[in-house]
């Protein structure tokens, strides 16, 4: 059972423009929700966070909106940048527990 | 502040043997965590652990899997005997003891590529 769901393994997108980045979770009981960015034959690196209390946190070019009833959250970029290209992944949680989703791989061409 | 480190970064063995990976965690983070990530899919908690004690393991295949943390501090995960399934990178990642505060963010090392052939 899938508790984290990323839909889209890719994304490309022209440097400059919006990246939206999109995750689904089932368990109404995640209360914290992460972004991590993959480089290859790196770790991945914390990126931004929102709580359950919250609908949108932004940090600079980013910012991530949570959907409660819909059980959705997003991470947009802007403006995208080649260096934004990556791997990123979605994490949710309610204790010190992450589940992570399966990762959308971002392409960002000039 | 120095990051999470792991070693050895890259280890490829035959099934059948046995490997061991060493982490650091990030100084001051109560908190350490093994994870097991297979190509095309997301991190996956194997083990957790709270100062040296285990927090959770439900998901360690502990028939082959083992891991300690002694001293609170630094961490093994050992693989004996690897089978070619075993094949991944594992990551071990660090978190500060915020006990309900919120702000679950954890911090990756570079993980171990293990290929098991």
């Amino acid at each position: 059972d899938q508790q984290v769901k990323q839909n889209s393994p890719s994304l490309s997108v022209q440097e400059g423009r919006i990246s939206i980045l999109n995750c689904d979770y089932t368990n109404s009981m995640f209360d914290y929700f992460l972004w991590y960015k993959k480089y290859p034959a790196e770790g991945p690196t914390f990126l931004i966070s929102i709580s359950s209390i919250k609908d949108k946190n932004e940090d600079g070019r980013f910012t991530v909106f949570l959907n409660k009833s819909a059980k959705h959250l997003s991470l947009h970029i802007v403006p995208s940048q080649p260096g934004d290209s990556a791997v990123y992944f979605c994490a949710a949680g309610n204790t010190d527990k992450l589940i992570f989703g399966t990762g959308t791989r971002l392409q960002v061409f000039p | 502040e120095a990051g999470v480190a792991q070693s050895p970064r890259y280890k490829i063995i035959e099934k059948r043997q046995s490997v061991a990976f060493w982490c650091n965690p990030i100084s001051g983070h109560a908190t350490l965590y093994w994870y097991q990530q297979i190509l095309g899919q997301g991190p996956k908690l194997l083990i957790q652990f709270q100062n040296n004690g285990v927090v959770d393991d439900s998901q360690l295949p502990k028939d082959r899997f083992s891991a300690e943390r002694l001293k609170g501090v630094d961490s093994t995960l050992k693989i004996q005997p690897a089978k070619l399934e075993d094949s991944a990178v594992y990551l071990c990642a660090s978190s500060l003891d915020i006990s309900g505060t919120g702000g679950y963010e954890q911090y990756f090392g570079p993980g171990t590529r293990l290929t098991v052939t």
